[in-house]
């Protein structure tokens, strides 16, 4: 069971690129979520899902899109990415909101 | 927005001890709670949650809750050298505009030395 599968775990931009971070799930969860964690700061949240075809926004959604076309896959894309963006992205899954989430493995982002 | 607070830290405590992980939080509506432990380089891995007053434990861990004072904490029992972590009080915000979502503290670093 692979559970929460992310792609790149590692990966160097130049300022202005832009790119696609994947995440897919096998769980069946209709929550999914992505988070950015900074050094020294908690987890914050960038966007969310609560089904196939609905998405809305966190606290930090600026510079970032997603999609959910499908129940398993919620791809975050960064747009004209810049050195803010630097951090670890990690995606999570859930059932409910009250089973707590599983989280990718994460994808580690620079920004130069 | 939400606020979860967690002690500051680094917290160290020798092997064997008990050692004591502390969160507040602002929303006094929550009612799911949650502690994740994260490794360095790794992602949160989920070890407790509870949703009523009182205490749940889970082989050496305890988690405790108490709504009135929006206080809940960790407890670690007989700490192990592998214990050593980040570890993230996480809250579920239960109404309103951001019903669903689960608002983390910056974590508390936790050492245990052998």
């Amino acid at each position: 069971n692979a559970g929460v599968t992310q792609t790149p775990k590692f990966r160097i931009l130049k300022i202005g690129q832009s790119m696609t971070l994947q995440c897919t799930q096998d769980m069946n969860h209709n929550y999914m979520y992505w988070y950015r964690q900074d050094p020294g700061m908690g987890l914050k949240l960038i966007y969310y899902s609560v089904g196939a075809g609905i998405t809305d926004k966190g606290e930090v959604p600026n510079g970032y899109n997603v999609s959910r076309s499908t129940t398993e896959d919620f791809p975050l894309r960064l747009e004209l990415a810049a050195p803010s963006q630097t951090s670890v992205y990690f995606c999570a899954s859930t059932f409910g909101q009250n089973y707590g989430y599983t989280f990718g493995s994460g994808t580690r982002l620079t920004v130069v | 927005q939400k606020e979860v607070e967690q002690n500051s830290g680094p917290l160290s405590v020798p092997e064997g001890a008990i050692a004591s992980l502390n969160c507040t939080y602002s929303d006094r509506v929550s009612q799911s709670f949650f502690w994740y432990r994260q490794y360095s380089g790794k992602s949160p891995e989920l070890i407790m949650s509870i949703y009523s007053n009182g205490d749940k434990e889970d082989g050496r861990f305890t988690a405790q809750l108490n709504k009135a004072s929006q206080y809940v904490s960790l407890l670690i029992r007989d700490s192990q050298p592998s214990d050593s972590a980040t570890y993230l009080c996480a809250v579920i915000a239960d109404r309103g505009s951001t019903l669903g979502r689960l608002y983390f503290g910056r974590g508390t670093q936790l050492t245990v030395w052998p």
